[in-house]
């Protein structure tokens, strides 16, 4: 299995909401990331969970809430968000986390395209 | 600092063409590079990467890229352009950090 899962597809939610992205992987894979992507730009990175331990924060505004339960599993907690927040959220995971090498190849799922009116 | 340089935000070509999409990249050390292609709605596809072993590399759907250390290059090549080509490409690079670099993007438009 090969493959990032995402759900949901799609999500609308209004700034006073709480809502969870919810991200899986089946391979084995110790590095799972999230990442923010609008329109016509490339993503950003979120969040770097290494070995079930966040490692690294890119000074997200504290409504989004990281969480990985367990070595598959990735969630994204949303809690009062701004319009400028709709984007596509995509999750990736890699072989390994790497500390003080590079990274490997890391594989994106299909992301969730979240509004936010 | 790593970065990544595409040139040319939007590139078009008729199919069966020559795809071209350039890559330059600032690193003081040796970098992994990567390509990743992403439709429209989509996440993003590893198409190919160079992780310091064949500076030739060959990736999926008949893309290829050539690593020029001198040239500070990684720029990626199809000798036939398909209408399925059409996409966003970003090409990556990753260096001692959990961190991919990523540039900007370049759209590729195929014409029949």
């Amino acid at each position: 299995d090969t493959e990032v899962t995402q759900t949901p597809k799609h999500l609308v939610m209004g700034m006073t909401n709480k809502k969870s992205l919810k991200c899986e992987q089946h391979m084995g894979h110790r590095a799972m990331y999230w990442y923010k992507q609008k329109a016509k730009k490339p993503p950003e990175l979120m969040f770097v969970y290494s070995y079930e331990k966040l490692s690294i924060n890119e000074s997200v505004p504290s409504r989004f809430s990281p969480e990985c339960p367990n070595s598959s599993l990735l969630n994204l907690h949303l809690h009062a968000l701004q319009p400028e927040d709709s984007a596509l959220y995509l999750c990736a995971s890699s072989p390994k986390a790497v500390a003080g090498g590079h990274t490997d190849t890391q594989y994106f799922g299909p992301g969730t395209r979240l509004t936010v009116l | 600092a790593q970065s990544v340089t595409q040139l040319g935000s939007h590139v078009s070509v008729s199919e069966g063409a020559l795809v071209l999409l350039r890559c330059n990249y600032s690193s003081s050390v040796p970098p992994y590079l990567f390509w990743y292609v992403q439709y429209p709605n989509q996440g993003l596809q590893l198409l190919l990467k160079y992780t310091s072993a064949a500076t030739l590399v060959k990736g999926i759907n008949g893309f290829e890229a050539e690593f020029k250390k001198s040239e500070t290059s990684f720029h990626l090549t199809k000798p036939s352009a398909h209408m399925s080509d059409a996409a966003e490409y970003f090409c990556a690079v990753s260096h001692n950090t959990d961190k991919l670099i990523f540039g900007t993007g370049t759209r590729l438009q195929v014409f029949p």
